[in-house]
């Protein structure tokens, strides 16, 4: 199993509706993350949290929202989609940024139509 | 706040040296890194460098870093058709955030 999965894969959602991404560790890190990917942009953030109680905003949080529901598991919700939500969501983990970098998630492929 | 600069494009022929070259604006960095992403994939954690160091070096894989000019270097030796991907060079700022470039494509030519 992947240390870090995120589902679903791939989506197709109209605009206005609700959805749930999620991701999932076995890592045992205390921080999870997720990213936005879009085509000559990189990555960027949309919300972290260092542990349980702990949510803080990215760089790009509105429309967006997140649950951590326990250690292991960080959802990220767009409560009502739209199509320049259309992008590559990355769930990312680390225990510490001293050296160890990331654990990435394979992604999820959003569409709003 | 802090920015992370590097080329879109590399291309290069199968058996020569690849490098990558990225810019970075917060002096403040700690660690500095090179991620890989394949089509369809995550990003991978190819190597990492601490801010102390000039220079590190992993098989085929040789990190520079210039902290005076805040530029950072990836040269992958012998480049294979099985290194084109994309890679991303990232950085930790102050708050222990990373982040990231846009990432460099990098085409290798049998």
């Amino acid at each position: 199993d992947a240390d870090v999965t995120q589902t679903p894969r791939n989506r197709i959602t109209k605009t206005g509706k609700r959805i749930m991404l999620e991701c999932s560790q076995t890592k045992g890190h205390d921080r999870m993350y997720w990213y936005r990917q879009d085509p000559g942009l990189g990555l960027q953030l949309i919300y972290y949290s260092f542990d349980v109680k702990d949510i803080n905003k990215g760089e790009i949080s509105d429309g967006y929202s997140v649950s951590r529901q326990a250690q292991a598991k960080f959802s990220l919700s767009l409560e009502s989609a739209i199509p320049n939500q259309t992008a590559l969501y990355f769930c990312a983990t680390t225990d510490t940024l001293r050296g160890y970098g990331y654990t990435f998630g394979s992604g999820t492929r959003l569409t709003v139509v | 706040g802090e920015d992370v600069e590097q080329s879109l494009f590399l291309s290069v022929r199968e058996g020569d040296s690849s490098v990558i070259n990225c810019t970075y604006t917060d002096s403040s960095s700690t660690y500095l890194y090179w991620y890989k992403q394949e089509p369809g994939a995550g990003l991978q954690l190819l190597t990492y460098i601490f801010s102390n160091m000039d220079m590190k070096q992993d098989q085929r894989l040789t990190v520079l870093l210039n902290k005076k000019d805040k530029h950072l270097s990836l040269r992958i030796a012998d480049t294979q058709t099985g290194d084109s991907a994309i890679y991303f060079c990232a950085e930790t700022g102050g708050y222990q955030k990373v982040t990231f470039g846009i990432g460099t494509k990098l085409q290798v030519i049998p």
